[in-house]
């Protein structure tokens, strides 16, 4: 089935360390692929998208993520965590409609 | 703040009763999307509508059903409601109608979402 994958449930990261969150997708073709964050009692804010063009896609906050065909991945990085970045992330494919992850919650500790 | 706006907040009622919950998107969109968070099932799409009519529809049970109003507002109603239908309800709204370029790729499709309600079913 077409569907997109986070294996991590939970991550713990000190402040300032940097952050890498896996997606991967199961998918016939290169879905269009998204990163959402969502903030306790908040909805969603998209971070970022991909859907053609360069592998390296930059979003707001300071996150981007990398598309690697080979490794049916769009894993989300940040090089330095910030506090307030303590959050779940979802990673969203597919094509008209969009299928998301299980999501990762991040932990950001001082 | 996102601009779209969903009450109310939190909704307890029992099994078996019907509830409706609404939505107004951001000022200038013409679609709205509603979604269902669970723990057990995640964040699953439900329906979409644009300028009035349905345009997608996602995992949404047949007991269950929305309409986008002529003002653009849009109400998801759940109905013979049953214990696993306690979830947190999201709805989101974007300028375009989603479709031709894709899940949002396009900026005029994005997605943005309101805070969501909480419904709590006993």
């Amino acid at each position: 089935a077409q569907s997109v994958t986070q294996p991590d449930i939970h991550i713990t990261v000190s402040e300032g360390a940097s952050l890498e969150l896996r997606c991967n997708y199961s998918y016939g073709a290169t879905p269009y692929l998204f990163w959402y964050v969502q903030s306790p009692g908040q909805g969603l804010q998209l971070l970022l998208k991909y859907f053609s063009g360069d592998t390296l896609v930059q979003g707001i906050k300071g996150f981007e993520a990398e598309f690697k065909r080979s490794q049916s991945s769009f894993n989300l990085r940040k090089p330095s965590v910030h506090w307030s970045d303590a959050a779940e992330y979802f990673c969203a494919g597919g094509y008209q409609k969009v299928t998301f992850g299980t999501g990762t919650k991040l932990q950001v500790i001082p | 703040d996102s601009g779209v706006t969903q009450t109310p907040k939190h909704l307890i009622t029992a099994t078996g009763q019907r509830v409706t919950l609404r939505c107004s998107p951001r000022s200038g969109d013409l679609s709205v999307y509603w979604y269902q968070q669970s723990l057990d099932q995640g964040l699953q799409f439900l329906i979409q509508y644009y300028n009035g009519e349905e345009r997608a529809k996602g995992n949404i049970l047949e007991r269950f059903s929305a309409q986008q109003f002529p003002d653009l507002h849009s109400e998801l109603n759940l109905s013979s409601l049953e214990l696993g239908d306690s979830a947190l309800y999201f709805c989101a709204s974007s300028v375009g109608s989603g479709t031709g370029g894709g899940a949002g790729v396009y900026d005029k499709d994005t997605q943005y979402f309101g805070p969501g309600t909480r419904l709590t079913v006993l």
